[in-house]
This record gives structure tokens, sequence and C-alpha cells, in this order.
């Protein structure tokens, strides 16, 4: 039962370039979301999807993309690259919505220099 | 807007001590309560959850006690293991399916 895995588990990038994180999971759950954790802060959600085909912002959107082709992947797109966004990157995923508890991939960290 | 605050870390202690990480929160309504815990190197987990006022919440040993009253939801733990050393995150949701408002995590470190 591989749960949410992410790839890649780091990336170095330079100032403009562009990425994709990937997220999957195999519960079949509805609900998935991606935080960024910065040091000594707490997890800031990015993004979230409720289902396939469907998602929206979530605190910290700016410079992120992100699409739902399918109930178990959830890409995060990075454009044009900054030193702000270096950070570690989380995927989860719920079967019931933020209420309930939430399944965390591995995290992915991001160097932009 | 709801917030979560809990003790500043790292908070070392000797095996078998007791651990007391304090969380308060603010939310409208009556939220969900959660603490995850973050081992090194790996993704946050599910530590014990509380969903109604007086609930207790429990897992592995560790203990939290959901107080509207004084609005907090401390976890506790009454003897300590090395492998309990990780980064403890208190969090709750106050309804609808996107948001989890985390605190900013306290670093535990056991010692043998």
């Amino acid at each position: 039962n591989a749960g949410v895995t992410q790839t890649p588990k780091f990336r170095i990038l330079k100032i403009g370039q562009s990425m994709t994180l990937q997220c999957t999971q195999d519960m079949n759950h509805n609900y998935m979301y991606w935080y960024r954790q910065d040091p000594g802060m707490g997890l800031k959600l990015i993004y979230y999807s409720v289902g396939a085909g469907i998602t929206d912002k979530g605190e910290v959107p700016n410079g992120y993309n992100v699409s739902r082709s399918t109930t178990e992947d959830f890409p995060l797109r990075l454009e044009l690259a900054a030193p702000s966004q270096t950070s570690v990157y989380f995927c989860a995923s719920s079967n019931l919505g933020a209420r309930e508890t939430q399944y965390f991939g591995p995290g992915t960290r991001l160097l932009v220099l | 807007g709801d917030s979560v605050t809990q003790m500043e870390g790292p908070v070392t202690l000797s095996e078998e001590a007791c651990l007391t990480i304090n969380c308060t929160y603010t939310a409208t309504g009556y939220p969900s309560l959660f603490w995850y815990v973050q081992y090194p190197g790996e993704g946050l987990q599910l530590l014990l959850k509380a969903t109604k006022a007086d609930d207790k919440g429990s897992n592995k040993g560790f203990e939290a006690t959901y107080r509207k009253e004084t609005t907090s939801f401390h976890l506790e733990k009454g003897s300590v293991q090395v492998s309990d050393s990780a980064v403890y995150f208190c969090a709750l949701n106050s309804g609808g399916y996107q948001k989890v408002t985390f605190g900013t995590g306290t670093k535990l470190q056991v010692i043998p």
C-alpha cells in the first residue's frame, strides 16, 4: 500500500526555470492538497482539489498552477521559479475533506538559486 | 481568522520523562482538532484527533483533550522514548473541506 507518493525528493532549480512536482495517491481519495513548509513556520495551503477536474486556490497560490485530470494524480507546476519558492512541498489526500485525517507524502525539497 | 499557537521548541527531555506540548487555538464554531507528527525526513502523519468538546484523542501513549472553555488541545505523554523524537504540529479545521490551519510545530528531542 503506497499511500501518497511524491517525486522528485529533491531538486535544485535556477531562477526562471520551470518544473512539475508529481503527486499520486492510491487510496481513491477525492480530496487532494498541496502545502509548502518553510523553516519555523506551519504548513501553508497552496492549492486543493475536491475531485477530478476541480481545483481551487489556497492561501499562497501565486507562482503555482495545478491540474487534476484523474483521481490519483495532482501535479503542481512552478512557472518562472523564484528564490522565495525555496521550500519543502507536501502533497496530501483525504477521503472526506479537511475535517478528517489527511495523508501526507514524504515531501519534495526544492532549492531555487 | 483561524489560528493555532503552540509552544516554542525545541524541547529536550530525558527518556521516560513526562511530556506536555501546549496548544491553543482561535476559531469560529466548533473546530476539529488534530495533532500531527513529522519524523525526520518524512511527511506528516496523524497522531490523534478530537472532533468535539471534552473528547480525548489518544494514540501510542499520547493523549490530548479538547477543552473548549480554554480553547486548548495540549499534547501529553507520561513517559517518552527516544523514538518519539520528532516535530509535533497542532492543527484545526473549523469546517469546510479545504483548509487545515497548522501551528508552527514543536521539535521534541528525547535523549537516552
